[in-house]
């Protein structure tokens, strides 16, 4: 079974400053990882995912990730976010394969104040 | 080119009643998912399709059941409504069903079971 934990339910900054937003994983698996970011009364939006290769990926607007295994964790970071980052981010989990099925986090409130 | 769209958007329903909810993928996918997202909770998934076969199903009851057409849209229907059924049941499609094939989500229909 895969689960994910997203340490920090709620995520105050101020605008300019970097942000940290946590995620650990557990699967028997190798996986796959992703970072939704969700806007108020919208959908979901891809924000960056992990599939192989680099343990860093990017994402076009200044968000970036890092695989790491040993850890089994897939922080998100932004260096210095802006008050249009102010959105509910999700993390999620594909042990891969034919297993298409998303295991979400609960989800981390990042509200970014001027 | 268009996103995944949902339809309705909003719908409110009273216990015991009956739902339907409909999908729409991205042209060229072949692969829908549904999944439930109870306020202040990360989504959960219900069901996946692909090539109009069900592939998986999340745990639900079975007052839960979906469908894929042949132009590959999909209606997720819950019958005898419950309190707790209350949630945005968001739609994602894919180009196929491989852990590696990015899911894309629609803007979701928001239910209330009164």
């Amino acid at each position: 079974a895969q689960s994910v934990t997203q340490l920090d339910s709620q995520v105050p900054v101020f605008e300019e400053a970097p942000v940290e937003l946590r995620c650990n994983y557990s699967s028997s698996v190798s996986v796959y990882l992703f970072w939704y970011v969700q806007y108020p009364n919208q959908g979901l939006q891809l924000l960056l995912k992990y599939l192989s290769g680099s343990t860093l990926v990017e994402s076009i607007n200044g968000f970036e990730a890092e695989f790491n295994k040993s850890q089994t964790s897939f922080h998100l970071r932004k260096p210095s976010v802006h008050i249009s980052d102010t959105a509910e981010y999700f993390c999620a989990v594909n042990s891969g394969g034919s297993n298409y099925k998303l295991t979400f986090g609960k989800g981390t409130l990042l509200t970014v104040n001027p | 080119d268009a996103g995944v769209t949902q339809s309705p958007t909003h719908l409110i329903k009273t216990r015991g009643q009956h739902v339907t909810l409909r999908c729409s993928p991205i042209s060229g996918h072949k692969s829908v998912s549904w999944y439930q997202q109870v306020l202040g909770q990360g989504p959960q998934f219900i069901f996946q399709y692909y090539e109009k076969e069900e592939r998986g199903r999340g745990n639900f009851p079975d007052r839960f059941s979906a469908r894929q057409f042949p132009n590959y849209s999909s209606e997720l229907n819950v019958n005898a409504l419950l309190l707790g059924d209350s949630a945005l049941y968001l739609c994602a499609s894919s180009l196929g069903s491989w852990g590696t094939d990015t899911q894309y989500f629609g803007p979701g229909t928001r239910l209330t079971v009164l």
